[in-house]
């Protein structure tokens, strides 16, 4: 089946730096990706919407400038969280879309840990 | 604005027992999804629901959606300890040209707990 990746698992920065996440369609091509952020024991919230060779589209009040979306290519989008504070730290997920090709499903990544200290 | 909601919230049940999780959702919406996940992983997708009336099963977990009532059922069979996990519902959103955009609202997630 589709199988998204995602890296890295698990990442611990002090506050102030950049932090990159990628999100790779390893078997099939998707012109979108999707964003999310998940607090402890909470639901998933959409931040963004990556479109491939496009801007980014974010949710509301998602900061587009601390959250920076590149979607270069068909196969892989990062999301990089800049100048990182400790309340950045969150789980994120990617997912992906197959579209038309298997109508309905999404796959989602492994997802990223990020720990801000 | 597309609101989802998932009861119960937690859920502690003994194994062999059956039980229902309740998804209701605010607007319109023909594709309904749900998943489940271990914690500190990510999300399995366990249904798609794409219509009203479809009923999809897999080993244990049954699910439903009425599009009429904007209400989706997760059922449980004789649960038993693997069955340990959060499952969410999501509902997307239509695109502008009437067809899933694939921008998910989750509902806040139901943990289950099947004790022995």
């Amino acid at each position: 089946g589709a199988v998204v990746s995602q890296h890295p698992s698990r990442v611990i920065c002090k506050s102030g730096t950049s932090v990159k996440i990628e999100c790779r369609s390893l078997d099939f091509q998707a012109t979108t990706m999707f964003w999310y952020r998940q607090f402890p024991k909470k639901s998933l919230m959409l931040m963004a919407t990556s479109n491939e060779g496009s801007k980014a589209t974010y949710e509301q009040g998602v900061e587009k400038d601390k959250f920076l979306i590149n979607h270069a290519s068909l196969t892989l989008s990062t999301l990089t969280v800049t100048s990182a504070h400790p309340e950045d730290s969150s789980f994120y997920i990617c997912s992906a879309s197959l579209g038309g090709q298997v109508l309905g499903k999404l796959f989602f990544g492994s997802g990223t840990q990020l720990s801000v200290l | 604005e597309l609101k989802v909601e998932q009861n119960p919230l937690f859920l502690s049940m003994q194994e062999g027992k059956n039980y229902t999780i309740y998804c209701n959702y605010s607007t319109t919406s023909d594709r309904l999804y749900w998943y489940r996940q271990d914690p500190g992983k990510s999300l399995e997708s366990l249904f798609v629901l794409l219509s009203n009336g479809a009923v999809k099963q897999e080993g244990r977990l049954m699910a439903s959606l009425d599009t009429k009532a904007r209400l989706s059922t997760l059922h449980i069979t004789a649960a038993v300890h693997d069955l340990s996990a959060t499952y969410f519902c999501a509902v997307d959103i239509k695109g502008n040209s009437g067809g899933s955009n694939y921008k998910l609202t989750f509902g806040k997630g139901t943990l289950l707990t099947v004790n022995p």
